[in-house]
């Protein structure tokens, strides 16, 4: 069956330092792969996208990676600061535009 | 520009009763995905429209359903509401074509008593 498996339910880390979050995937062909933020009671908004032929992406703080064998994706947030505390999803889209999430990873950064 | 809307906000229905949650897309995107999000949990794929046709859907009961009209905006139906039909309903769109980010609207909290 289809899984998209991200690595723990909630990662706490102190300020400063890199907060490492990891997605794996089994039985899908994901064309790319996207990172979401979502905030208590809000809606998931964009943060990075990497294709299939990519090997990593960065965006400011942000550094996504995108293995597929390993069928697995990296994501990483470098200086982290308490406002970065929120839940991060995973997401595969394959080739026809089907968008799949992971469950979520809720990061909390301690001052 | 206007982000995608969803309305209303929030709904409170009874068990047995029927819930009509709409979303209005960005304009110029075709795509439109609903999920459910369990308090707790992760998106849930409901159903995916493209210009005006359902795509896929996922693995809810048929008293989920859905229709997305002519101007690509959407509505969700959710037939003989169940207790654990309770949950924040999202709606995503984009544009038909790849490599592009989903927008999301902020959801609308439907409360089953």
């Amino acid at each position: 069956s289809q899984k998209i498996e991200q690595n723990s339910e909630a990662l706490n880390i102190q300020e400063g330092k890199t907060a490492t979050l990891t997605c794996n995937y089994t039985n899908y062909s994901p064309a790319y792969l996207q990172w979401y933020r979502q905030d208590p009671g809000r809606g998931p908004v964009f943060l990075l996208l990497i294709r299939e032929n990519e090997k990593e992406k960065r965006k400011e703080r942000l550094k996504v990676t995108f293995d597929t064998t390993l069928k697995q994706s990296l994501f990483h947030i470098t200086a982290s600061q308490p406002a970065d505390s929120a839940t991060y999803l995973c997401a595969l889209v394959e080739g026809n535009n089907d968008m799949r999430f992971g469950a979520g990873t809720r990061l909390t950064v301690k001052p | 520009e206007a982000g995608v809307t969803q309305s209303p906000t929030h709904l409170i229905k009874t068990r047995g009763q029927q819930a009509t949650l709409r979303c209005s897309p960005i304009s110029g995107h075709t795509s439109v995905y609903w999920y459910q999000q369990a308090l707790g949990l992760g998106l849930q794929f409901l159903l995916w429209y493209d210009e005006g046709e359902e795509r896929n859907r996922g693995n809810f009961p048929p008293r989920f359903s859905g229709r997305q009209f002519p101007n690509y905006s959407s509505e969700l139906n959710v037939n003989a509401l169940e207790l654990e039909d309770s949950a924040l309903y999202l709606c995503a769109s984009s544009l038909a074509y790849r490599d592009t980010e989903a927008f999301f609207g902020q959801g609308t909290r439907l409360t089953v008593v």
